[in-house]
């Protein structure tokens, strides 16, 4: 059975520093998922990622995968109060119905 | 971007009614759909797997009967709960899978449902 652990579950962060959030996963996967959900609202997409080494960017958010440590990280760069909100990590499993897997979620507040 | 939209936003019901949410994927096929719950300050936990044209694959501790799915054509998948009891209120999140490129869910905006 996949599962999928997030560190923090919870980070408080001043604006204008930099923070990582990590993503593990228990068994090997094909591509990994990052998406924001602002409270009250559905699921936002953010990246995804398909092959070891793969690293995307946009804006302050960087996110990187190593299929063989099976590690994702997403890395928050001089933070804003926009930013805040959850952010969970989800991974497909195996099989032909690309099940996702996700995280439990990180919570992030950005204090001015 | 691919666009997954739901109907309704929010629904309050009485113990024992019956509720439908539909999914609906605008400007794409999806031979697959999902349906998720969320409870408050918790993760997506996945209900089911609904492929067109064929029956549902729930998840280990979900009751079929009590959540029928219905995926009767390629841009629509409806959840119903029925006799909906206040233990099913939660927020439902339907996703759509692209059966294009690399295969994405586009999730739909969710449906809050309250059983009073």
């Amino acid at each position: 059975e996949l599962k999928v652990e997030q560190n923090p579950l919870f980070l408080s962060m001043q604006e204008g520093k930099n923070y990582t959030i990590y993503c593990n996963y228990s068994t090997t996967s094909d591509r990994l998922y990052w998406y924001r959900q602002d409270p009250g609202k559905s699921l936002e997409s953010l990246f995804v990622l398909l092959s070891n080494g793969a690293v995307k960017q946009e804006g302050r958010l960087m996110a990187s995968l190593d299929t063989k440590a099976r590690l994702s990280t997403l890395h928050i760069t001089a933070a804003v109060h926009d930013l805040s909100a959850t952010y969970f990590c989800a991974v497909v499993s195996g099989g032909s119905n690309y099940k996702l897997t996700f995280g439990k979620g990180t919570l992030l507040t950005v204090n001015p | 971007g691919a666009v997954v939209s739901q109907h309704p936003s929010w629904v309050i019901c009485k113990s024992g009614t019956s509720v439908k949410i539909e999914c609906r994927s605008l400007d794409f096929q999806a031979t697959t759909m999902f349906w998720y719950r969320q409870f408050p300050k918790q993760s997506l936990m996945l209900m089911a797997t609904s492929n067109e044209g064929s029956k549902a694959t729930y998840e280990q501790g979900v009751e079929k009967d009590k959540f029928l799915i219905n995926h009767a054509s390629l841009t629509l998948s409806t959840l119903t709960v029925t006799s909906a009891h206040p233990e099913d209120s939660s927020f439902y999140i339907c996703s759509a899978r692209d059966q294009a490129g690399v295969g994405t869910q586009y999730f739909g905006p969710g449906t809050r449902l309250l059983v009073l």
